[in-house]
């Protein structure tokens, strides 16, 4: 009940594609749903985040999509760059408990 | 990074030796995190600390003590380090005073440890 399931574990995808990551949670009781990013050699940084009021955010190329019925939200990196080749983790929350966290997708975007 | 750092960066050290990791910040943050990545397996909780007379056991302590020596301190030791805690540790914080709104965690740089 308290795991967060990612996938893929890793991920290729051409220059100016869609990179799209996946996550599945069973505990109805989360209610914040972040995604981090993590460059080789440093620590994970918040990209985004949403609640689950909402069926979408967008920041800039990044958007996440949230299906409450189906219990799974996704990332979407559009127009991706070469630049955006990191790993990205997502993580699930309820106020004041500790984040739980999937086991991350590496992402590469070939030149 | 700059706001959360952690000594030293890399380590190596023998099985059965006592090492300790450490943890400043000067985000003035009151919530600290003690994370270990393995390859495959994402962020792993250690011990968690909602403020200095607040410690929390997480998914994976056994092996591992922490102490919060202030607000801003908080260290990770391992009474005697075994090969499989060969990982890298991260220390992170957050700020609980946001009002209702979930906080972010402000990672640090990591350390590298290996038990050889």
């Amino acid at each position: 009940q308290q795991q967060v399931k990612q996938s893929p574990q890793s991920l290729i995808v051409q220059k100016g594609g869609i990179s799209i990551i996946n996550c599945a949670y069973e505990n109805t009781a989360f209610d914040y749903f972040p995604w981090y990013q993590q460059f080789p050699g440093k620590g994970p940084a918040l990209l985004i985040a949403i609640r689950p009021d909402v069926s979408e955010k967008k920041e800039g190329r990044f958007t996440i999509s949230f299906n409450k019925s189906a219990k799974q939200f996704s990332l979407h990196i559009m127009d991706s760059q070469p630049g955006d080749s990191a790993t990205y983790f997502c993580a699930a929350s309820r106020r004041n408990y500790q984040l739980i966290w999937g086991a991350g997708t590496k992402l590469i975007i070939k030149p | 990074d700059a706001d959360v750092t952690q000594t030293p960066r890399n380590r190596i050290t023998k099985t059965g030796k006592r090492i300790m990791l450490e943890c400043s910040q000067t985000k003035g943050h009151d919530r600290m995190y003690w994370y270990r990545q393995d390859p495959g397996l994402g962020l792993q909780l250690i011990y968690y600390s909602f403020d200095v007379k607040d410690i929390n056991k997480g998914e994976i302590s056994d092996g591992y003590s922490v102490s919060r020596q202030a607000q801003a301190k908080f260290s990770l030791s391992l009474e005697s380090a075994i090969p499989n805690q060969t990982a890298l540790y991260f220390c992170a914080t957050s700020d609980s005073g946001l009002g209702g709104a979930q906080e972010t965690q402000y990672f640090g740089p990591g350390t590298r440890l290996l038990v050889l």
